[in-house]
């Protein structure tokens, strides 16, 4: 079955240190990857996708097929970067996307 | 940017009876919208994916007699849960994915959710 794998639930860190934040995909082939952010009491919005290779609010992620990964990652971290953080592969085949479990982003001033 | 409004935003009725959740594309034509399930402390579940002018596909262990998804227009998509019992209290969200039909690599946008409370 196409999974996709947030192993941390909770990330804590300080403000100005680095991040990321890591998604691993057991899909086959090459699926369309994107990262979501959910602020505290905002609805879930698209921070950014791996075709656009652009870089959102300091975030970049990068595409290892090697490694089946699509970690999100950021130098210094931002007190306003706390939120929920979900990667959302979306497969080649059914183009369902799929939700990993999230990872609670801390960033402490 | 894209917006999908959601609506009731919160729902609280006595079991048996039916909810209807709507979500609405405003500014944008959504031939694909999903339909989520969010536990508290969970990721999302997704139920089913509606299609414009087509049944929706529901997904593995979801009662499509249960969650009953109409998507008759290319802004608007309902799901009503029948008969509700306490059970399928939760959090409801729905996405649309922009996009004519065939752009299926295409990001969501998201609704606020509706948060379902049957007594």
């Amino acid at each position: 079955a196409q999974r996709v794998t947030q192993p941390e639930k909770l990330l804590s860190v300080f403000k100005g240190a680095p991040v990321e934040l890591k998604c691993n995909y057991s899909y086959s082939g090459s699926p369309e990857l994107f990262w979501y952010v959910q602020y505290s009491r905002q609805r879930l919005q698209l921070l950014l996708r791996h075709i656009s290779r652009e870089s959102i609010k300091g975030f970049t992620a990068d595409l290892n097929k090697g490694e089946t990964s699509f970690h999100l990652k950021k130098p210094f971290a931002q007190e306003e970067d706390s939120a929920m953080y979900y990667c959302a592969p979306l497969s080649g085949g059914s183009y369902i996307p799929t939700f990993g479990r999230g990872t609670s982003l801390i960033v402490h001033p | 940017g894209a917006v999908v409004s959601q609506h009731p935003s919160w729902v609280i009725c006595k079991s048996g009876t039916s909810v209807k959740i709507e979500c609405r594309s405003l500014d944008f034509q959504a031939t694909t919208m999903f339909w989520y399930r969010q536990f508290p402390k969970q990721s999302l579940m997704l139920m089913a994916t509606s299609n414009e002018g087509s049944k929706a596909t529901y997904e593995q262990g979801v009662e499509k007699d249960k969650f009953l998804i109409n998507h008759a227009s290319l802004t608007l998509s309902t799901l009503t849960v029948t008969s509700a019992h306490p059970e399928d209290s939760s959090f409801y969200i729905c996405s649309a994915r922009a996009g004519r039909k065939g752009a299926v690599n295409q990001p969501q946008h998201f609704g606020d959710g509706t948060r379902l409370s049957i007594l």
